[in-house]
């Protein structure tokens, strides 16, 4: 079985641009999540979508959004870009999203922003 | 915040010693994971123990849970250099799991 597929794997935008990042979960997993990984806040999470549907948010401004597509392939955007956007973004596919799961990340997207 | 926070943020051991990394958190949880993650990689599920349970095993790791005292340990028997790496707790509550900062461990060969 695949795994969790980010692309790309390193992106390079200037400020005030936008960016879209696409994340194919493993086949069957329903529940893809996202966050944003920096030196100093750690692990944050965005938003969870599953079965299309955004389930959970995270405490990001509205220029951080994404969508599930009906195959479960999900994607993030972040417009009007800033410094501080720069990092790793990660996203993690599971089975339901359930509190019991594991889940199973991909490799992430670099984002740099200059 | 459910938000696990792990100690030390950094420890550095000779390849064939135990390392051991503690977690706490604030809140009651459903159960507590813990991820590894290579520089630069995404994240990769090690372990889940549930919050009725005191101890799981896996290998050369070995989980505890306190669950009145808020916190849990992961400790990895007789390192090896590929086992360098940043370790993260995971607290699972009613919210998507939170992560700690995370424990760089560094195994010298």
């Amino acid at each position: 079985k695949a795994g969790v597929t980010q692309t790309p794997r390193y992106l390079i935008k200037t400020r005030g641009q936008q960016v879209t990042l696409s994340c194919s979960p493993i086949s069957g997993h329903r529940s893809v999540s996202w966050y944003q990984q920096t030196p100093g806040q750690g692990l944050q999470f965005l938003f969870e979508y599953f079965s299309e549907t955004q389930r959970n948010k995270g405490n990001f401004p509205g220029r951080f959004s994404g969508r599930q597509f009906s195959n479960s392939r999900s994607e993030m955007n972040v417009s009007t870009l800033e410094l501080g956007d720069s990092a790793l973004y990660l996203c993690a596919s599971s089975s339901r999203g359930g509190v019991e799961e594991k889940l199973f990340f991909g490799s992430g997207t670099q984002l740099s922003v200059l | 915040s459910q938000q696990g926070e792990e100690d030390p943020q950094a420890l550095s051991i000779q390849e064939g010693e135990n390392a051991t990394m503690n977690c706490s958190y604030k809140t009651s949880i459903n159960n507590l994971q813990w991820y590894r993650q290579n520089s630069g990689r995404g994240l990769v599920h090690l372990i889940l123990i549930r919050s009725n349970e005191r101890e799981k095993h896996s290998g050369r790791l070995r989980v505890t849970l306190d669950t009145s005292k808020k916190s849990s340990s992961l400790l990895i028997t007789a390192s090896r250099a590929a086992d360098t790496a940043s370790y993260f707790c995971a607290v699972s509550g009613n919210t998507p799991l939170v992560f700690g900062k995370g424990t760089r461990l560094s195994v010298i060969a």
